[in-house]
């Protein structure tokens, strides 16, 4: 199985209806990570959460939600999806410990995500 | 602010042709560096990484990458390319202490037979 999983793996939508994007994890990590991912512009961070209290904005932000519902699950919305925001978004997960160099992002499969 | 450059959009190789992906980061301190691969409709997998120590780092699939501070450059090589190995490859730059990656735009390799 899977270590990081994300649903759906495809999704259409309309301009204005609220899409929800679900991230879920085994490998026992505290931190993870939404990315989107466009043509020529690699990937970039949307949200991070270092653990279940702790939800920080990445460099874009706007007009995504997040929420960590606990350690091994990390939802991503869009309130009211935008033509612009058709993407392909990423979860990762990471475990940074103290002193430890094993701070590493894994990556979920991706969701590939149409806004007509 | 930190930055990562892949000069190369598209490369293509024949099969059994060495390969160089190119690499070069803005950052203030020593980075922790990472090539990762995306296949077609498959999500990034990590080829390598440096954090410290031998600047001559071997990952999987027979990649390796130099960590070269005099140019900042983080460039990934392998010396006999599979046609297996035609992907999108990433590489990024990672704060310390924070765990964010910063990703460069990324080369698609092609591989000819």
């Amino acid at each position: 199985d899977a270590d990081v999983t994300q649903t759906p793996r495809n999704r259409i939508t309309k301009t204005g209806k609220r899409i929800m994007l679900e991230c879920s994890q085994t490998k026992g990590h505290d931190r993870m990570y939404w990315y989107r991912q466009d043509p020529g512009l690699g990937l970039r961070l949307i949200y991070y959460s270092f653990d279940v209290k702790d939800i920080n904005k990445g460099e874009i932000s706007d007009g995504y939600s997040v929420s960590r519902q606990a350690q091994a699950k990390f939802s991503l919305s869009l309130e009211s999806a935008i033509p612009n925001q058709t993407a392909l978004y990423f979860c990762a997960t990471s475990d940074l410990g103290a002193g430890s160099s094993t701070d590493t992002q894994y990556f979920g499969p991706g969701t590939r995500l149409t806004v007509l | 602010a930190q930055s990562v450059t892949q000069p190369d959009i598209h490369i293509t190789v024949s099969e059994g042709a060495s390969l160089e992906l190119r690499c070069n980061y803005s950052y203030g301190a020593t980075p922790y560096l990472f090539w990762y691969v995306q296949s077609p409709g498959q999500g990034l997998q990590l080829l390598l990484k440096y954090f410290s120590g031998d600047t001559l780092v071997q990952g999987i699939k027979g990649f390796e990458a130099e960590f070269k501070r005099s140019q900042s450059s983080f460039n990934l090589r392998k010396p006999s390319v599979h046609w297996s190995d035609a992907a999108e490859y990433f590489c990024a730059v990672g704060t310390r202490g924070y765990n964010k990656l910063i990703f460069g735009a990324g080369t698609r390799l092609a591989v000819h037979p």
